[in-house]
């Protein structure tokens, strides 16, 4: 039983695109994330969501746009897709003081 | 806000040695510190943390960190390491309340090579 779920793992696609990636926490956390991973490792964080409600926006282009349907799911569709999008993008989920729990991760290639 | 600061960015150590990965942070209130590993081509796994109390924290696998407010330190150690814990290793940070409460900080990762 996966607590954190990403789909999909990798998606390729051209410049100019839209992509989806979908996630889905089992674990019944109020909080949930999405985070860039870059080819250096480095995690930027870029949304979070509690309880459906967006608490944090790091100064991520518009193109980005995340969707809470429900506490246990956050999604995060981006438009336009550009060069500098290539990246790992992880999900993770929170309890309340306590620690994240990430997905697999989701490798996006933009060519 | 809160930031972390892992000063080596690769360890390189043999079998069976001791390892120290360093980690600093800033933060004008309390904290929570975490370590997560990375193995490659998956997501983080949380290997310890300091939310309140004894400031030597311990994973199963025999990794430790001890919190040390005065220094703002969360080091990482372990005195015999082995091939499999080849792996990223990330600090990071959760402010104990306040703005940032829901913010985690993460520094910019120790890849520690284990070598044969």
């Amino acid at each position: 039983d996966t607590a954190v779920s990403q789909t999909p793992k990798y998606l390729v696609t051209q410049m100019g695109n839209d992509k989806s990636i979908k996630c889905e926490q089992n674990l019944g956390h109020d909080t949930m994330y999405w985070y860039k991973q870059d080819s250096k490792k480095f995690l930027k964080i870029m949304f979070s969501y509690n309880n459906k409600e967006l608490i944090i926006n790091e100064t991520v282009p518009n193109r980005f746009s995340p969707k809470s349907p429900d506490k246990a799911h956050l999604n995060l569709h981006i438009n336009s897709l550009e060069l500098g999008d290539s990246a790992v993008y992880f999900c993770a989920s929170r309890l309340l003081g306590g620690e994240l729990f990430f997905g697999e991760g989701s490798r996006l290639t933009v060519l | 806000a809160q930031s972390v600061t892992q000063l080596d960015s690769q360890v390189p150590v043999f079998e069976e040695a001791p390892v120290e990965l360093r980690c600093n942070y800033s933060s004008s209130v309390s904290v929570y510190l975490f370590w997560y590993v990375q193995y490659p081509n998956q997501g983080l796994q949380l290997l310890l943390k300091y939310l309140s109390g004894s400031t030597l924290v311990e994973s199963i696998n025999g990794f430790e960190a001890e919190f040390n407010k005065s220094q703002t330190s969360f080091h990482l150690r372990k005195p015999s390491v082995h091939i499999s814990d080849t792996a990223e290793y990330f600090c990071a940070v959760s402010a104990f309340r306040g703005k940032n409460f829901n913010k985690f900080y993460f520094g910019s990762g120790t890849k520690l090579n284990v070598k044969p």
